[in-house]
């Protein structure tokens, strides 16, 4: 079974500053999706971004993108300029094509924005 | 944007009842939808898979008839727990496939349901 691995349990950002998080995968797979959810103390799953690992290029969402490394199997979270509605935990999630789109989640990171 | 329905938000119950959570797409057929169960400060566990018109797919590990899944038609699909018990106490979460193609395709959450067996 694929695993998905976040090694930071805990991060602090201040607030306007840059932070990244990290996640690393294992798949034997050469076509894939990547995924950041985020998860807010409503407790509700949010799409923050999402990464085809067919396209070289790193995706970006306004404040967000990625640092997608194929080979390396690392698809690493940028939130820039950060803000105090960005404090929740962050779940890294991989999804392979063709397997009843089967999600499998990393065990997060709870993320602080400190004023 | 697609929108998964989820209710109760919160149950408490007493020990030995049975305890239904339905999840709904709103504007969205899915033939497939996922059960997890999440503890405090920790990731989605995948419970099950389930799939309309057909029996749900359960993880290992997961009791199949203490988890009765039923997913009647294209946008429901329901967890009962039954004969619930303190250590089923949890946040249960359902999440639904948009049904589109390739990297269109995207996981649509509901809000989650507490349950509290007393």
């Amino acid at each position: 079974a694929q695993t998905v691995t976040q090694s930071q349990p805990e991060m602090s950002v201040q607030e306007a500053e840059t932070v990244t998080l990290s996640c690393t995968y294992d798949t034997s797979e050469s076509d894939y999706y990547l995924f950041w959810y985020k998860q807010p103390p409503s407790r509700q799953m949010i799409l923050v971004i999402r990464q085809e690992a067919y396209k070289q290029q790193n995706a970006t969402e306004n404040r967000f993108s990625v640092n997608f490394q194929k080979a390396a199997k690392s698809f690493s979270l940028k939130i820039s300029d950060s803000q105090l509605g960005d404090a929740a935990m962050y779940f890294c999630a991989y999804r392979a094509p063709n397997t009843g789109n089967q999600f499998y989640f990393g065990t997060g990171t709870s993320l602080t924005v400190i004023p | 944007g697609a929108v998964v329905s989820q209710h109760p938000s919160r149950v408490i119950c007493k020990s030995g009842t049975s305890v239904k959570i339905e999840c709904r797409s709103l504007d969205f057929q899915a033939t497939t939808m996922f059960w997890y169960r999440q503890f405090p400060k920790q990731s989605l566990m995948l419970m099950a898979t389930s799939n309309e018109g057909s029996k749900a797919t359960y993880e290992q590990g997961v009791e199949k008839d203490k988890f009765l899944i039923n997913h009647a038609s294209l946008t429901l699909s329901t967890l009962t727990v039954t004969s619930a018990h303190p250590e089923d106490s949890s946040f249960y979460i359902c999440s639904a496939p948009n049904g589109a193609g390739g990297p269109q395709n995207i996981q649509y959450f509901g809000a989650g349901t507490r349950l509290s067996v007393l």
